[in-house]
């Protein structure tokens, strides 16, 4: 079965550390995002990739970092300079820039 | 850019009423589309999207939406609400062209009640 792939579920992360979410996906889509979601809030754009060696600030991409090396996968790091980490992250893919998006199921960040 | 709102943060039902979700854009022309639904600690799966054409587009597990361009609308429908559409709904705008991003609104949590 197509889809995207988020791990883990849940991750904990310990002041000053780095921590890097997972994100792959199989169906072949050109396009790949992050999101960050908060209570009440909806959905805020981090980092948007268009194709693979390439990606794109969102609107809230302080304290995070990406990489687009292979087409299936884009990695969410979240440094240390981010200071409020707390929140579900989630991930989505298209078949190109802005068409239809489909997500994985999250990852849940929580701060030790 | 386009931006969306969802009046009602949250809305409670009797199972088997009917439900209505309402959405209203903001955009110069004719935007694309999006409902989606998320269960608690999950995804989102997308319900239905509208991109052109028939204004009232059906999508998964019964529900509708209908485009109406001179109310800039996008309302979720459905005639029958079961228990199991208890959930959070979001509705998105994105414009053609692709020169701009999707933009999300801040949903609409269902309650359904017995």
């Amino acid at each position: 079965d197509g889809g995207i792939t988020q791990s883990p579920k849940y991750l904990f992360r310990k002041e000053g550390q780095n921590v890097t979410l997972s994100c792959e996906q199989n169906l072949n889509h050109d396009a790949m995002y992050w999101y960050r979601q908060d209570p009440g809030q909806g959905l805020r754009l981090i980092y948007y990739s268009q194709i693979v060696n390439d990606f794109q600030k969102g609107d809230i991409a302080e304290g995070y970092s990406v990489s687009r090396e292979k087409k299936e996968s884009f990695p969410l790091t979240v440094t240390s300079a981010q200071k409020n980490p707390t929140a579900f992250y989630l991930c989505a893919s298209s078949p190109q820039y802005q068409e239809t998006q489909y997500f994985g199921p999250g990852t849940r960040l929580l701060v030790l | 850019a386009q931006s969306v709102t969802q009046p009602d943060i949250h809305i409670t039902v009797s199972e088997g009423a009917s439900l209505e979700l309402r959405c209203n854009y903001s955009y110069g022309a004719t935007p694309y589309l999006f409902w989606y639904v998320q269960s608690p600690g999950q995804g989102l799966q997308l319900l239905l999207k509208y991109f052109s054409g028939d204004t009232l587009v059906q999508g998964i597990k019964g529900f509708e939406a209908e485009f109406k361009r001179s109310q800039s609308s996008f309302n979720l429908r459905k005639p029958s609400v079961h228990w199991s559409d208890a959930a959070e709904y979001f509705c998105a705008v994105g414009a053609p062209g692709g020169y701009q991003k999707v933009t999300f609104g801040t949903g609409t949590k269902l309650q359904v009640i017995p």
